[in-house]
């Protein structure tokens, strides 16, 4: 059965102080692997794709990488305004989207 | 502006009053999709669609229907709603990945919040 999980499910942070974010996947057919970021109230936005192990993207603070069974969000020196919950989620053949159940981040100033 | 379309934003009825949440996109996207997003569940695919008159049951089909008779509409169905079905809805839209046939970045609405009562 197609899985993805997401921890730890939520982080408090002090502004500035790194971490990083874990999504492991068990799926047949991995045609890519997305990160998204999600406000409340809102729909989530789109942040990174990732479609082979070895792979980095970087934008701004955050940086995904990904390897043949989990990603990793890296947020270096957080502010507050990346608070949200940060979502992982992977498209297998089918195209089908299985989703985590996210993180949620707090920086606190 | 670029954007995915969901109305009604908040919507509280009654258990077996039909609904209708409409989704529409204005970039011209083959790829649209459906999610329900529930507290400890996350995001679970309904239906999604390739293409016009093309659609697929994703995780959790049950007791909802959609069509695809345009390319920028999508409307999600509700025939007779349940209190299980309370919860917050999207509606998603993609391009097909160049050299491929799947789906990509998903484009998200702002979210339809639903209470069946």
């Amino acid at each position: 059965e197609d899985q993805v999980t997401q921890s730890p499910e939520a982080l408090r942070l002090q502004e500035g102080e790194s971490s990083s974010l874990n999504c492991s996947y068990t799926v047949s057919g991995l045609r890519g692997l997305f990160w998204y970021r999600q406000d409340p109230g809102k729909g989530p936005e789109f942040l990174f794709t990732l479609y082979s192990a070895g792979e980095e993207k970087e934008k701004e603070r955050l940086k995904a990488t990904l390897t043949k069974k989990e990603s990793f969000l890296h947020i270096t020196a957080p502010k507050p305004e990346d608070s949200a919950t940060y979502l992982c989620a992977v498209r297998v053949t089918g195209n089908q989207f299985y989703f985590g159940t996210g993180t949620s981040l707090t920086v606190i100033p | 502006e670029a954007q995915v379309t969901q109305n009604p934003r908040y919507l509280i009825t009654v258990t077996g009053k039909k609904l209708t949440v409409t989704c529409s996109q204005n970039m011209n996207h083959e790829y649209m999709s459906w999610y329900r997003q529930d507290p400890g569940l996350g995001l679970r695919q309904i239906y999604y669609s390739m293409n016009v008159e093309v659609t697929d049951k994703g995780d959790v089909p049950e007791g909802y229907k959609v069509s695809r008779k345009e390319k920028r509409n999508f409307p999600l169905i509700l025939e007779s709603p349940s209190p299980n079905q309370t919860s917050l809805y999207f509606c998603a839209s993609s391009f097909r990945t160049s050299g491929s046939s799947g789906a990509n970045v998903l484009t998200f609405g702002a979210g339809s919040r639903l209470t069946v009562l």
